[in-house]
């Protein structure tokens, strides 16, 4: 079956740092991916997301690219803010229909 | 533009005890759906409701787990009898539709606690 596999947290850096948050997936077909964010007391909400091989999604400073050929979908941001501090889920869906499979989602804090 | 509302936020209650949790989607999203999020685990599909019809309920467990989505707008999940294993944060969401791809819309769970 469809599975999604993301690092483990927490992952933690300090202001203006280099984010990389891992994510590979295996799945039947061409999936769409996603990163979802949780922030600290409220609801997931869609980061980013690409729906085929070589696109690039980016919002609010982050950026994924669809990457077939390893089956990656690795998250990356060139300088974190302490208002990044949430959990990121990777996610994909495949078929017809808008079932998400999500990874079991890395917690990322930033400090001062 | 109101978001996903969910209700309770939490409840605690003993095992083999009875519950059930409300969600109202995004006001013409046609697509809701419910998750379970165990602690250290993503969320995981439940069921999914077109309108009032069910799409896809291969994950729930039908034992114990029931939902109902009666006039294509809010939505009940009710468990009985709850299990220890039941503890979990339970997420909705809605969509403008069922098809790929449509952003789904979470509301802030509600968290359970099985004692």
């Amino acid at each position: 079956g469809d599975s999604v596999t993301q690092m483990e947290g927490p992952v933690t850096l300090s202001e203006e740092a280099f984010l990389t948050i891992n994510c590979t997936y295996t799945a039947t077909g061409y999936p769409s991916l996603f990163w979802y964010v949780q922030y600290p007391g409220e609801g997931l909400q869609l980061l980013l997301k690409a729906t085929k091989a070589d696109d690039k999604g980016s919002n609010k400073g982050f950026e994924a690219t669809y990457r077939k050929e390893t089956t990656s979908f690795h998250l990356e941001k060139g300088s974190v803010q302490v208002s990044d501090s949430a959990v990121y889920f990777c996610a994909l869906s495949t078929g017809g229909g808008n079932k998400l499979t999500f990874g079991t989602g890395t917690q990322l804090k930033v400090e001062l | 533009e109101a978001g996903v509302a969910q209700s309770p936020r939490y409840k605690i209650i003993e095992k083999r005890q009875s519950v059930a949790f409300w969600c109202n989607p995004i006001s013409g999203h046609a697509t809701l759906y419910w998750y379970q999020q165990i602690l250290g685990q993503g969320p995981k599909l439940l069921i999914q409701f077109q309108n009032n019809g069910v799409v896809d309920d291969s994950q729930l467990p039908k034992d114990r787990f029931s939902a109902e989505r009666l006039k294509g707008v809010d939505s009940t999940l009710k468990i009985q009898p709850a299990k220890l294993e039941d503890s979990a944060v339970y997420l909705c969401a809605s969509s403008l539709s069922g098809s790929r791809d449509n952003e789904q819309f979470f509301g802030p769970g509600t968290r359970l606690t099985v004692l």
